[in-house]
């Protein structure tokens, strides 16, 4: 199985600042990466996919990067609504395992 | 508008079994597949396992294999996962989600199933 961590598990930010989380995978995955976002009480929702491609409808300063086994979620001029916990989730073969999510806080 | 309706709430005891649905409409049932995943209270996302709505093909995590079990029933465009003997450990949110291929990833979710383990 392919296993995914992601750094780091938690981060405080201020509304309007840069951020940027990291996930890597235990094995070559070449792009097949995902990213969600769940806020408390909801579903899962996909913000990325193919390590850099945006789901339609999903905000610009959403963006994704990396190929192989380090990828990368940036979310420039965070927005209240942007304070939520982010999932990658590698696509490669299964099982199609999660990351561990990180929890972005408002400082 | 695609939507993956769940079965409601579930209060169990250990040992019991238990079935949870997952009802789809507005694609074409039998062309994707449907994953199953976990979430423990306060924890994170665990994949169990996935179903193609055509023929029925289930894959697993090593996980889930032999703990759940996944079907599908294709002319009621419903998925399910069930429980032959719950135990506390159970006791958590499940969600289905339709996996989009080509793209490989869940592009629509179910509201979730909490499901409840006590004696």
């Amino acid at each position: 199985d392919i296993q995914m961590t992601q750094s780091p598990s938690s981060l405080s930010a201020s509304v309007g600042d840069r951020v940027t989380i990291t996930c890597r995978a235990s094995q070559t995955i070449s792009s097949y990466l995902n990213w969600y976002q769940q806020k408390p009480g909801e579903a899962p929702k996909i913000l990325i996919y193919a390590a850099s491609s945006l789901q339609s409808g999903v905000p610009s300063r959403f963006t994704g990067s990396g190929s192989g086994t380090d990828f990368t979620l940036a979310i420039s001029s965070l927005q209240p609504e942007d304070f939520a916990t982010y999932y990658c989730q590698q696509s490669y073969s299964t099982p199609y395992n999660f990351g561990p999510g990180t929890k972005l806080e408002i400082k | 508008e695609v939507q993956l309706v769940q079965s409601g709430a579930e209060v169990k005891k250990p040992g019991e079994s238990l079935k949870i649905s997952c009802k789809t409409s507005g694609y074409t049932f039998i062309n994707y597949w449907i994953g199953w995943v976990r979430q423990m209270p306060g924890k994170g996302l665990e994949w169990m396992g996935i179903i193609h709505g055509g023929d029925s093909d289930t894959r697993y995590s090593p996980s889930f294999q032999g703990q759940v079990t996944i079907s599908a029933d294709k002319s009621i465009n419903t998925a399910y996962l069930q429980w032959s003997s719950l135990k506390a450990s159970d006791t958590a949110m499940y969600y289905c989600a339709k996996w989009l291929p080509g793209g490989y990833y869940f592009d629509y979710w179910g509201q979730g199933t909490l499901v409840t383990v006590s004696s």
